[in-house]
Order: structure tokens, then C-alpha cells, then sequence
């Protein structure tokens, strides 16, 4: 079956832009994550829908950061007046059971280059 | 912040040679979780452990956990050039968001033909 699908897959933008990221979840999966991973590192938490409600956005690292999930499923990561230190490869997973830890599917990612 | 740290940084070892990778984690866990991450497939979850197991096999894949020392390794024998990727282990949170995963910083792993 699908799996998690990003898109765009690269994303160039110059510094000041507003970028939109997609996530497409696998059907059915109630949770999603949003992720960051800076070249060399491992992924870094930044936000948790459960459904549409969003249950944690403890990770985002600014108020330039909002992530939403009006309906349940895709969601959209938008990034305002990117800056240099933004630029990471932004990982979508999602998770088929609420609240309880088993496996995450990752999407392939975003990566987000800005100049 | 990373949960824990991946040791070693890089390893590099021939095909058909075993490769065994380390975690150390720094809260106390349900469970652990080990990821491969290349650019081909990204990241993708190969095995979970509990923290009332102590050892787990599949495949070519053997994960041991020990919660006393906060740690974990695995081992992957038999290495093929297929196997080459980054591999993270992740564990989850204990308040808060529980399902949301901490990463380690990863080892990179090189299988020579």
C-alpha cells in the first residue's frame, strides 16, 4: 500500500520567504509527526497530531513555525520568514495507534534549503 | 535535544563481516526502537524492544537492552553493501506526547564489497 508521501521532496527558498511543506499520511493513521533533522544529526521532534486536535507543540522552535491538520489527515508545515538556520530536511511519520508507542512511518522527507 | 548517543560515530566494515553499534539512552523507557535511515528508502523502522526484553531477533538483526545500564546494541550479522545507512535508535516519551521518539545522533555504517 502507500506509504507516507512529502511533498515538495526539495525546497529552495531565499531567506525572508514563507515555505508550505505537505504531508500525506497513510489512510487511516490518527497520529502525526512532524520532525527535523539538521545534516549529521538525528531527527528532532516538532510537533503531534492526534487526528486533527494538536496535542503537542513543544518542538517548534519559533513562532515562525505552525503546523496544522484540519481534517484529520494531510497536514501542512508552514515555515515564515524562513532564516539559514532553518535549513534541515523536514520528516513527516505517521502511526496508526493514539497515544501508545509502536512503530512510525516516515515519509521520505522535505529538505529545505535556504539561501 | 538527542536522547542518547550512537557509538560508534562511523564504522566501516567488508561484506559478510557482523557490525554491532551501540545506544545509550539517559530517561527511563517502555521501550527502544531501532531505525535505518539511507537515502533510497529514508528512515525505516527494523525492530522495537521492550524494556521487560532483554534480547530480540530478526532476521540478520540482534537487539539486546539493558535498562540498568541505560544502553542498548545492535548487531547486524553478515553484513551485505545493502545494509550501508544510518542507523538511530529512538525512544519515547514518558510524559507529555508519549509516542513522540528522541533520537541518538546515529552511527554510519559502510559495508565494503
Amino acid at each position: 500500500g502507500a506509504g507516507v508521501s512529502q511533498s515538495p521532496r526539495y525546497k529552495v527558498a531565499k531567506r525572508g520567504q514563507d515555505v508550505a511543506l505537505r504531508c500525506d499520511p497513510i489512510s487511516g493513521h490518527v497520529s502525526l509527526f512532524w520532525y527535523q533533522q539538521a545534516l549529521g544529526q538525528g531527527p528532532e521532534f516538532l510537533t503531534y497530531f492526534q487526528n486533527e486536535a494538536q496535542l503537542d507543540k513543544s518542538g517548534l522552535p519559533s513562532d515562525r513555525f505552525f503546523a496544522e491538520r484540519p481534517e484529520g489527515s494531510v497536514s501542512t508545515l508552514k515555515i515564515q520568514r524562513t532564516q539559514q538556520e532553518d535549513s534541515a530536511v523536514y520528516l513527516c511519520a505517521s502511526s496508526l495507534v493514539r497515544g501508545l508507542t509502536y512503530e512510525q512511518y516516515f515519509g521520505p522527507g522535505t529538505r529545505l534549503t535556504v539561501t | 535535544s538527542q536522547q542518547g548517543e550512537e557509538d560508534p560515530q562511523a564504522l566501516s566494515i567488508q561484506e559478510g563481516e557482523n557490525a554491532t553499534m551501540n545506544c545509550s539512552y539517559k530517561t527511563s523507557i517502555n521501550n527502544l526502537q531501532w531505525y535505518r535511515q539511507n537515502s533510497g528508502r529514508g528512515l525505516v523502522h527494523l525492530i522495537l524492544i521492550r524494556s521487560n526484553e532483554r534480547e530480540k531477533h530478526s532476521g540478520r538483526l540482534r537487539v539486546t537492552l539493558d535498562t540498568s545500564k541505560k544502553s542498548s546494541s545492535l548487531l547486524i550479522t553478515a553484513s551485505r553493501a545493502a545494509d550501508t545507512a544510518s542507523y538511530f535508535c529512538a525512544t519515547p516519551g514518558n510524559t507529555g506526547t508519549a509516542s513522540k521518539l528522541t533520537f541518538g545522533t546515529g552511527t554510519r555504517l559502510q559495508v565494503t564489497l
